[in-house]
């Protein structure tokens, strides 16, 4: 049962332009939501968390929306650029457990 | 900061032999800290969470005895593969939690770089 789920596996965009990531989850309990970016052999990086009080948080090129009814969540990254290029997960948790659930990913490549 | 290091990198060893990954956050005291294993083109699984001066709580289907997982202090925890065999040859990567400081007090994972480990 994969209750975070990412259904775009890739998305290209390109450099300059807006990309926009999803992520839908199913349990209503998830009240933390995150978004990482990973390369190849690397850890995940953290970019960007927010809340359920909340239903947007902002970080210089990188927006987080949340949509609770319809439990969704969306990175916006603008403008794009090469570097930006990599896996993003985006993960939710419930207060308390402090344990992450992760979509399975989508792979950005932004072309120059 | 939040930084998370992991050593080794990668390690190569034979079938039968354990090997040790360190996980250390450096900057800041991790109660709680994470292992992962990440499958090629898969997402993160988590495998156990690692609180400091207690035992680890494995997930469903991980074996204790297999992934020995110590926490000695608030900055370290080492994951263990015991009598590794190839198909134990995986990425893996831990965390370590830190307090964000949003209104329920959510923690943040910062992750280390991952352990690539081939069992031969």
């Amino acid at each position: 049962d994969q209750q975070v789920k990412q259904n775009s596996p890739s998305l290209s965009v390109q450099e300059g332009r807006i990309s926009i990531l999803n992520c839908d989850y199913t349990n209503s309990m998830f009240d933390y939501f995150l978004w990482y970016k990973k390369y190849p052999a690397e850890g995940p990086t953290f970019l960007i968390s927010i809340s359920s009080i909340k239903d947007k948080n902002e970080d210089g090129r990188f927006t987080v929306f949340l949509n609770k009814s319809a439990k969704h969540l969306s990175l916006h990254i603008v403008p794009s650029q090469p570097g930006d290029s990599a896996v993003y997960f985006c993960a939710a948790s419930t207060s308390g457990t402090y344990k992450y659930i992760f979509g399975t990913g989508t792979r950005l490549k932004v072309l120059a | 900061g939040a930084v998370v290091s992991q050593h080794p990198s990668r390690v190569i060893c034979k079938s039968g032999t354990s090997v040790k990954i360190e996980c250390r956050s450096l900057d800041f005291q991790a109660t709680t800290m994470f292992w992962y294993r990440q499958f090629p083109k898969q997402s993160l699984m988590l495998m156990a969470t690692s609180n400091e001066g207690s035992k680890a709580t494995y997930e469903q289907g991980v074996e204790k005895d297999k992934f020995l997982i110590n926490h000695a202090s608030l900055t370290l925890s080492t994951l263990t593969v015991t009598s590794a065999h190839p198909e134990d040859s995986s990425f893996y990567i831990c965390s370590a939690s830190k307090t964000s400081g949003g209104a329920r007090g959510q923690e943040t994972q910062y992750f280390g770089p991952g352990t690539r480990l081939l069992v031969l």
